[in-house]
């Protein structure tokens, strides 16, 4: 199974500063032959499922923010709010689709400084 | 819009089979593949298996799963389920249907609510 790791664990960041997450496969999750890193983040609040926010490691899901943005390749990829917001407290998820099973990084915890 | 709702017992006996239903709105579940995605404290968010219509019905559980668990699809009720037996307390977890929307798109983009599913005496 392909292993995710993310960090920090947890991460305080004060409203509309940046925030920062990273994610860490145990192998290279991009296909050469698409060009494409098979990766996902998601954002959970308590009691939601939770929600996509990038795909293929940049590209970002109808109706999310700007301020989202994804970046990496190969095994390092990093989650980046411009400005964080007051709703944008959560818990931050990877996913590799690269190869079943599908598996997740065990979350960042992101609160308000 | 589509949307995804889970139902099923929310209290199992260990030893006996836990029972999850996905009812499906909004879409029709014969065009993607639809996946059991679980989340305990102790392993996190963890991917279950999914069953795809698609014209051929393919399944693909997670190994360390795959001797415990079934699923099945009903497309007349744009339903699809979910058989875990020989249930411990370690299968206690939210459970969540989610969509993915091809074979090549791995990443889940409609989640239903989630259930929590307790396994205790």
């Amino acid at each position: 199974d392909i292993v995710m790791t993310q960090s920090p664990d947890s991460l305080s960041v004060s409203l509309g500063e940046r925030a920062t997450i990273n994610c860490k496969s145990s192998q290279s999750i991009f296909y050469s032959s698409n060009n494409k890193n098979f990766l996902g983040w998601y954002q959970q609040k308590p009691g939601q499922p939770p929600k996509l926010l990038i795909y293929w490691a940049s590209s970002r899901e109808s109706g999310v923010p700007d301020r989202f943005s994804g970046s990496g390749s190969g095994t390092d990829f990093t989650l980046t709010i411009s400005s964080l917001q007051a709703e944008d407290v959560a818990v931050y998820y990877c996913q590799q689709y690269y190869n079943t099973p599908y598996t997740f990084g065990q979350g960042t915890k992101l609160e308000l400084k | 819009q589509v949307q995804l709702q889970e139902s099923g017992p929310e209290l199992v006996k260990p030893s006996e089979t836990l029972s999850l239903t996905c009812t499906v709105s909004g879409g029709s579940i014969s065009r993607y593949y639809c996946n059991w995605i679980r989340r305990s404290p102790e392993k996190g968010l963890e991917w279950i298996g999914y069953i795809s219509d698609n014209g051929n019905g393919i399944t693909n559980y997670n190994p360390s799963l795959k001797s415990r668990v079934t699923m099945s699809m009903d497309t007349s009720k744009n339903q699809f389920s979910l058989k875990l037996n020989s249930v411990t307390a370690a299968d206690t977890a939210v459970y969540y249907c989610a969509r993915k929307n091809s074979g090549y798109e791995g990443y889940f983009d409609y989640w239903g609510q989630g259930t929590l599913v307790t396994v205790s005496s």
